[in-house]
């Protein structure tokens, strides 16, 4: 069975770190490409960051610079480093594959993981 | 960025009807978009992929159409299940972005 399972989440203060995980079970996460979607409380969906199958890498304006998405062929996980938080980063985080190397839309959805950045 | 605005954003229908929810985006997308279904407490869903292919699995009376900037997602006979809110996405270019969401409320 197709899975993604993320953890990591959290209470942080501003200006904090947290690591998100994603593990991904039935695929293998370096074949797809994999994204991190993020819905704050009672708003929308906020598409984050990509990673390409090659390696790539592409984030939203909001969090460029500050995030870094990466990946453990080995352990079949995907990450999100998330540095120098801010309130407005407190959201539900999803992580969520294409179908396949080349799509772009997202098939498997992870449950989400909650992280809020609060003094 | 390429802006993603759906309408209505909120929606109240009653089991049984043919439901429209338009998505339009601020320049051309070619056919590079997807519509996702959420439900309260859970992960969206995939609905439709390049504008108009339906994701295996996905009822029938689910149909997505258009390109270039205009799209709709049609729902034929709304049934209790799919009230819902729904989300279209552009993957044309980055950032990709969202639709706010159209709530599909019961009348």
């Amino acid at each position: 069975e197709v899975q993604l399972v993320e953890s990591g989440g959290g209470l942080v203060q501003p200006g904090g770190s947290l690591r998100l995980s994603c593990a991904a079970s039935g695929f293998t996460v370096s074949s797809n490409y994999m994204s991190w979607v993020r819905q704050a409380p009672g708003k929308g969906l906020e598409w984050v960051s990509v990673i390409y199958s090659g390696g790539s890498t592409y984030y939203a304006d909001s969090v460029q610079g500050r995030f870094t998405i990466s990946r453990d062929n080995s352990k079949n996980t995907l990450y999100l480093q998330m540095n120098s938080l801010r309130a407005e980063d407190t959201a539900v985080y999803y992580c969520a594959r294409a179908p396949y190397s080349g799509a772009r839309w997202k098939d498997v959805w992870g449950q989400g993981t909650t992280v809020t950045v609060s003094s | 960025d390429i802006q993603m605005t759906q309408s209505p954003s909120t929606l109240s229908a009653s089991v049984g009807d043919r439901v429209i929810i338009t998505c339009r985006a601020s320049q051309s997308i070619g056919s590079w978009l997807a519509w996702y279904q959420q439900k309260p407490g859970k992960a969206p869903k995939l609905l439709i992929y390049k504008a108009s292919s339906l994701e295996s699995g996905v009822s029938s009376r689910f149909s997505g159409s258009g390109s270039g900037t205009e799209f709709t997602l049609t729902i034929s006979s709304l049934q209790p299940d799919d009230f819902a809110t729904y989300y279209c996405q552009q993957y044309n270019s980055y950032p990709w972005t969202f639709g706010q969401g159209t709530k599909v409320e019961i009348k």
